[in-house]
């Protein structure tokens, strides 16, 4: 199986800065047919299930805000918000599909 | 509006099988365009994919539930259920039913966009 890892395991920024996480892959996501990378980002705030944010490591799903975005290629990822909300206090999932799904452990955003 | 709802027993004992149903309504679930899967995450932990159906009943486990695992789908009543057997404790969890994107590149290995709300299991005797 891919392991995924995520840094930081949690992280407190202030309103309106910016938010970095990072998500590390055991091994390639590159999918050669289609050059695409095959990483997913969710936010999962307490009682609720997860929301997809981001695919193929870069493409926002609809109705996603614009301060969401995701880079990267290969096997290290990041889930950036470019300024931070009060409503985007909440944990944060990287996901491959590359093979077997497997999702990172997660990194908590709260608010400085 | 795609809705999701997963149902069955909060509390099963050790040993014994988890059975849960999702209900989806808003969208056939004999589509192409999707798989549909179970994912679990034990109270304050992670997430763990169990396996995905696509309508025409061909399945995928996670290699390490695949023993115990059985997902199967009921296209008449819009319906997709999850068997996990011989459960022990390691098993309580939320268990959430989702709605993979048939991508063609990557298939059944997929992301999820839709989620029910989930429902907690507990398995204790």
């Amino acid at each position: 199986d891919i392991v995924m890892t995520q840094s930081p395991d949690s992280l407190a920024v202030s309103l309106g800065e910016r938010a970095t996480i990072n998500c590390r892959s055991s091994q390639s996501l590159l999918f050669r047919s289609n050059n695409k990378n095959c990483l997913a980002w969710y936010q999962q705030k307490p009682g609720q299930p997860p929301k997809l944010l981001i695919y193929w490591a870069s493409t926002r799903e609809s109705g996603v805000p614009d301060r969401f975005s995701g880079s990267g290629s290969g096997t290290d990822f990041t889930l950036t918000i470019s300024s931070l909300q009060a409503e985007d206090v909440a944990v944060y999932y990287c996901q491959q599909y590359y093979n077997t799904l497997t999702f990172g452990p997660g990194t908590k955003v709260d608010i400085k | 509006q795609l809705q999701m709802k997963e149902s069955g027993p909060g509390l099963v004992k050790p040993s014994e099988t988890l059975s849960l149903t999702c209900t989806v309504s808003g969208d056939s679930i004999s589509s192409s365009d999707y798989y549909w899967g179970w994912i679990r995450q034990p109270p304050g932990k992670g997430l763990e994919w169990i396996g995905s159906i696509f309508y025409s009943g061909s399945s995928y486990y996670n290699p390490s539930l695949k023993s115990r695992v059985t997902i199967s789908v009921d296209t008449s009543k819009n319906q997709f259920s999850l068997k996990l057997n011989s459960v022990t404790a390691a098993d309580t969890a939320v268990y959430y039913c989702a709605r993979g994107i048939n991508m063609a590149a990557t298939g059944h290995q997929t992301l999820f966009d839709y989620w029910g709300q989930g429902t907690l299991v507990t398995v204790s005797s």
